[in-house]
């Protein structure tokens, strides 16, 4: 099993460009999760899906960013325009759940490093 | 204030010390995950618990609901134990502990 892939694994933008991260679960899961990791503020939870659906987008800090997942092996994190206070290392995990999707063990793909210049 | 308080912030032990991880909540919560972060950045979960106490290999967790209260505990260290500890507890929504550095010395 491949674990759950995220890419790229490192961007560099300017300031009001469009970034698109993308993460494909592993086979099987239904429960998909988008982190958002700084120093300043640790980790947090942005947006989580269960069955292709949004669940609870509550972390998602502005309209500037906005989550799709268009099918059961793919998700995007889209921030557009950037800013540099977007700069940070955004996860993406995902699971097997029946409906309580915080109950069961995330994996967690290897980030995504963003720096946004 | 913060929901999850984790303590200590830093720890250094001797290879082979036993280590506990203390988390502390103020909400009520469905669930509790432990999370190890390597040094390369990558996570990996550890263990969920709602209840009780959870044993895998070398790494023992507990949690007392009551007095709102989590340990996780490593018997045996090993220098490839070294990482950072993280407690995450749901209720309604999910709050992270700012993790514990451990490092193992040989």
């Amino acid at each position: 099993d491949a674990g759950v892939i995220q890419s790229p694994r490192h961007e560099v933008t300017e300031m009001g460009q469009e970034v698109t991260l993308r993460c494909k679960p592993i086979s099987g899961h239904n429960s998909l999760f988008w982190y958002r990791q700084t120093m300043m503020r640790g980790l947090e939870l942005l947006i989580y899906f269960n069955n292709n659906v949004p669940i609870d987008d509550s972390g998602m800090p502005e309209d500037r960013f906005s989550a799709k997942m268009p099918n059961a092996s793919f998700s995007t994190l889209k921030i557009q325009p950037s800013e540099p206070r977007d700069s940070a290392v955004y996860f993406c995990a995902s699971t097997t759940t029946s409906g309580r999707a915080f109950y069961n063990e995330q994996f967690f793909g290897p980030g995504t490093r963003l720096t946004v210049l | 204030k913060n929901e999850v308080e984790q303590s200590p912030q830093n720890l250094t032990a001797q290879e082979g010390e036993f280590i506990t991880i203390n988390c502390s909540y103020s909400v009520g919560i469905s669930a509790l995950h432990w999370l190890q972060q390597h040094p390369g950045g990558g996570i990996v979960s550890l263990f969920m618990l709602s209840s009780g106490k959870k044993k895998h290999g070398r790494l023992i967790a507990t949690i007392n609901i009551q007095e709102k209260h989590s340990s996780l505990h490593i018997t045996a260290s090993h220098p490839r134990d070294s990482a950072v500890y993280i407690c995450a507890v749901y209720s309604n929504q999910f709050y992270f502990g700012t993790g514990t550095s451990l490092t193992v010395i040989p």
